[in-house]
């Protein structure tokens, strides 16, 4: 069973500040990781993605990925109330067939 | 463009029922997914289709639920019979290849199987 980690939260942070969302993969083998935000009652909304080990940044956003410690992160910087959401990671795994494995999602919960 | 767009978008059924959800993918993406969303599991892939062709079916729970994709503009997603257990969000997404990085989900179709 490939297993996706998260935190379920709540995570609470002020506003301004740097929101840490952090992910755990089993599969070693995993080569593509994604980000998507769901707002309640909404739809899962692809925010970022990232293949290669180290930082990418679209933003205020930052996706990071170790694929030897078998993690990936986001970071959001200067958090807003509007950042308040369910965030999901998703690992593409290995073996070439696409079934995604989602992780639970954590909530964030960004208070002014 | 109008999105992913499912109907319908709420479904209230009796135990036993026949449970007919459908969806409409992005025009000109080739491949299109079909998630259930529930506390409990989180978001699972059920089934994707590629150029309107079953591609991988691992995730249907089991023979009550089959989906067909009869042209490149419609698909659905059947359940018969319905049980209680069945209640939760069914989500279709569509994209344009396979890498994932541009999948969008439509609203889904929030089931309840009283």
């Amino acid at each position: 069973q490939k297993e996706v980690e998260q935190n379920s939260g709540p995570l609470s942070v002020p506003e301004g500040a740097i929101a840490s969302l952090n992910c755990t993969y089993s599969d070693r083998g995993s080569q593509s990781f994604f980000w998507y935000r769901q707002y309640s009652g909404k739809s899962p909304e692809l925010i970022m993605f990232i293949y290669s080990n180290g930082d990418k940044e679209d933003g205020r956003f930052t996706a990071q990925l170790n694929k030897a410690s078998q993690y990936v992160s986001l970071l959001i910087r200067d958090s807003q109330p509007s950042d308040s959401a369910t965030y999901l990671c998703a690992v593409n795994p290995s073996g070439g067939s696409y079934i995604p494995t989602f992780g639970r999602g954590t909530s964030l919960i960004v208070h002014p | 463009d109008a999105g992913v767009i499912q109907s319908p978008r709420h479904e209230v059924t009796e135990m036993g029922q026949e449970v007919t959800l459908r969806c409409k993918p992005i025009s000109g993406h080739d491949y299109l997914f079909w998630y259930r969303q529930t506390m409990m599991r989180g978001l699972e892939l059920l089934i994707y289709f590629n150029n309107n062709v079953p591609i991988d079916d691992s995730g249907m729970p089991e023979d009550r639920f089959s989906a067909k994709m009869p042209n490149a503009s419609f698909s659905t997603l059947k359940i018969q019979p319905s049980e209680p257990r069945d209640s939760a969000v069914y989500f279709c997404a569509s994209s344009l290849d396979f890498g994932g990085d541009t999948q969008y989900f439509g609203p889904g179709t929030r089931l309840t199987v009283l």
